[in-house]
């Protein structure tokens, strides 16, 4: 079983500023078969990207996957309000899914 | 518009079975696979196992695997996730989530979700 980390545990940034999370594999994920989600208090999570880099349909242009290998990042380039939430890794390489603890963005 | 819309929630004594139904639309359901993910309290995802929507082949997180039993009516498009000789550590909102169509060899990202079904297992 693949073992996602996430880092850091909570990040807290104001509104406009720019979010790194990241996201480590235990072992390399096969093609670089890494997804995103964005999950709100109250809220299912909802998926903002996959293949490492591709955006769902209607996720802004301000979310950017990128990595590979075992490394991988997700960046928020100006963090709206709306942006504030718990973001989790998942990788989908392998025959059973796993994912990362989380990293929560928080406003400072 | 998919949808998948599932059952309401849950109170149930520890040793007991709970069965949680998630209904599919706006697609073709036989042409998907659906996952359960449950999310304890305040803690993170957990991923539980995955269904076919074609043929009903399944797989299971290996520490639940004998617990759990995952199935689909195709007539009605609904999947059912039942997990048995609950504890108090199964306490959860269990969501049932679809593939993407964008998938590795093995595996999908989940792309719609279900509401949620919180499952209490009490005393």
């Amino acid at each position: 079983e693949i073992v996602l980390t996430q880092s850091p545990g909570t990040l807290s940034l104001s509104p406009g500023e720019r979010a790194t999370l990241s996201c480590r594999a235990s072992q390399s994920v096969t093609s670089n078969y890494l997804a995103w989600y964005q999950q709100k208090p109250g809220q299912a999570p909802r998926l903002l990207i996959y293949g490492t880099s591709s955006r769902v349909t209607g996720i802004p242009d301000r979310f950017t996957g990128s990595g590979s290998g075992t490394d991988f990042t997700l960046t928020i380039s100006r963090l709206e309000p709306e942006d504030f939430a718990v973001y989790y890794c998942q990788q989908y390489g392998s025959s059973l899914l796993t994912f990362g603890p989380g990293t929560k963005v928080d406003i400072k | 518009q998919v949808q998948l819309v599932q059952s309401g929630a849950e109170v149930k004594k520890p040793g007991a079975s709970v069965k949680v139904s998630c209904k599919a639309s706006g697609d073709t359901f036989t042409s998907y696979g659906i996952s359960w993910v449950r999310q304890a309290p305040g803690q993170g995802l957990e991923w539980m196992g995955w269904i076919s929507g074609y043929n009903g082949n399944t797989k299971y997180a290996q520490k639940l695997q004998d617990r759990v039993t995952m199935t689909t009516d195709t007539s009605t498009s609904t999947a059912y996730m039942e997990l048995r000789s609950l504890r108090s550590d199964d306490t959860a909102m269990y969501y049932c989530a679809r593939d993407h169509k964008y998938c590795s060899s093995t595996s999908c990202p989940l792309r719609y979700w279900g509401q949620g079904t919180l499952v209490t297992v009490s005393s």
